[in-house]
């Protein structure tokens, strides 16, 4: 049983630059989110997809953009980079059920703009 | 006021201590809670759910106070692999099921 695969492991963008991540969630999860995660920070929540519509957004200005497939996963687009992007960028998956929903990250995407 | 607030530490035990950790949470509609554990440039992973009776795993006892919104997670007789970065989840209600992440408590288990 996969977990949740995400790609590229590392990159490196120059300012100005446009970045797309990937993510497949765990086999059976039907919504993923995203996450961005600065050195000594938690996890700040990006958006998430859910029925391929983005069902929640946080506090993230619109150069951050996603998409969800049929087949759940996702991408997460990034436009404009500036030297702020610089981050882990995590994919969590996740189904709702009794009551709650446990999310399992990806291994992230580091994003290192220059 | 941060949603969710955690004491960043570190946290610098000797090996076999008891260690304990708190967190809090503003939004007193929050309905569950976790403990994830993050291990230096890797991802977070579920470490354990944390029930309103309060529950163990092993080492770990995670409590929930929903009086005074806060969790703790209790770690007994530390390892050195117990060393890691404990991040301290909570999730909303009313289909805002959108898990809320404190920055983290840093712990170093040292022999």
């Amino acid at each position: 049983d996969a977990g949740v695969t995400q790609s590229p492991t590392h990159l490196i963008k120059t300012r100005g630059q446009q970045v797309t991540l990937r993510c497949s969630p765990k086999s059976g999860h039907d919504t993923v989110s995203w996450y961005q995660q600065a050195l000594g920070q938690g996890p700040q929540f990006i958006f998430q997809y859910y029925e391929e519509e983005e069902r929640q957004r946080g506090n993230f200005p619109d150069r951050f953009s996603g998409h969800q497939f049929p087949n759940y996963s996702s991408e997460l687009n990034v436009n404009a980079l500036l030297l702020g992007d610089s981050a882990l960028y995590l994919c969590a998956s996740s189904i709702f059920t009794g009551g709650t929903n446990t999310i399992y990250f990806g291994e992230g995407s580091w994003l290192t703009v220059v | 006021r941060k949603e969710v607030e955690q004491d960043p530490g570190p946290f610098n035990v000797p090996e076999g201590a008891t260690v304990a950790f708190n967190c809090t949470y503003s939004n007193s509609a929050s309905q569950s809670f976790f403990w994830y554990r993050q291990d230096c440039r890797k991802e977070p992973k579920l470490l354990m759910s944390v029930y309103s009776s309060g529950n163990e795993d092993g080492r770990f006892t995670a409590q929930l106070n929903r009086a005074s919104q806060y969790i703790s997670l209790l770690i007994r007789d530390s390892k050195l692999s117990d060393s890691a970065t404990y991040l301290c989840v909570v999730n909303l209600s009313g289909g805002s099921y959108i898990p809320t992440f404190g920055r983290g408590t840093s712990l170093i288990v040292h022999p």
